[in-house]
């Protein structure tokens, strides 16, 4: 069965830092997934990745995919509250879509 | 336009009883998913429509899950003689073939007591 990883699991960081969210996956596959999701709500689509080497931007979040490494990136430059949300990478394989166990990002003030 | 919609919003359900979920996908959108969401984890697939027919149910935990989508539009996810390990938020997503993109709706909060 296909395992996609996430990490850190938790994150706690202050406005105005950078950092990167790490997500691992265990087959090969060139489509990679981010979303978003607040408390309480549904998932929200912020990225598709479709190749190798694909970079995406929007805002203060840059996505990127290294199908050879299996590894997938989600970096946040210089944070602000309104990013606080749990973050979802996805692969999926065939029909199904496997999501990893999320990141519950809280930004500081 | 409208997105993904899905009924109730929250159904609270004895163990034993049958429910039934709804979901109404954005208009003209083929692909279906079903998942269950458990508290403080990801999404699991449960089930994939491509038009009228399940092109993949191989996420369903055991034979009291049951989907349909008879005319390739409104699915509804069926549970019978539910228990409480079924709890959990059900989401629906819909979408187009090219992307492989999901919108999603916002979901079904089950609880069986």
């Amino acid at each position: 069965e296909l395992k996609v990883e996430q990490n850190p699991l938790f994150l706690s960081m202050q406005e105005g830092k950078n950092y990167t969210i790490y997500c691992n996956y265990s087959t090969t596959s060139d489509r990679l997934y981010w979303y978003r999701q607040d408390p309480g709500k549904s998932l929200e689509s912020l990225f598709v990745l479709l190749s190798n080497g694909a970079v995406k931007q929007e805002g203060r979040l840059m996505a990127s995919l290294d199908t050879k490494a299996r590894l997938s990136t989600l970096h946040i430059t210089a944070a602000v509250h309104d990013l606080s949300a749990t973050y979802f990478c996805a692969v999926d394989s065939g029909n199904q879509f496997y999501f990893g166990t999320g990141t519950s990002l809280t930004v500081i003030p | 336009g409208a997105g993904v919609s899905q009924t109730p919003s929250n159904k609270v359900t004895e163990k034993g009883k049958y429910v039934e979920l709804r979901c109404d996908p954005i208009s003209g959108h083929t692909a279906l998913y079903w998942y269950r969401q458990s508290l403080g984890q990801g999404p699991e697939f449960l089930i994939y429509f491509q038009g009228t027919g399940a092109a993949d149910d191989s996420g369903l935990p055991n034979d009291r899950f049951f989907a349909v989508r008879p005319e390739g539009s409104v699915s509804t996810l069926k549970i019978q003689r539910t228990e409480r390990g079924d709890s959990a938020v059900y989401l629906c997503a819909s979408g187009g073939t090219i992307l492989h993109e999901q919108y999603f709706g916002p979901g079904t909060r089950l609880t069986v007591t």
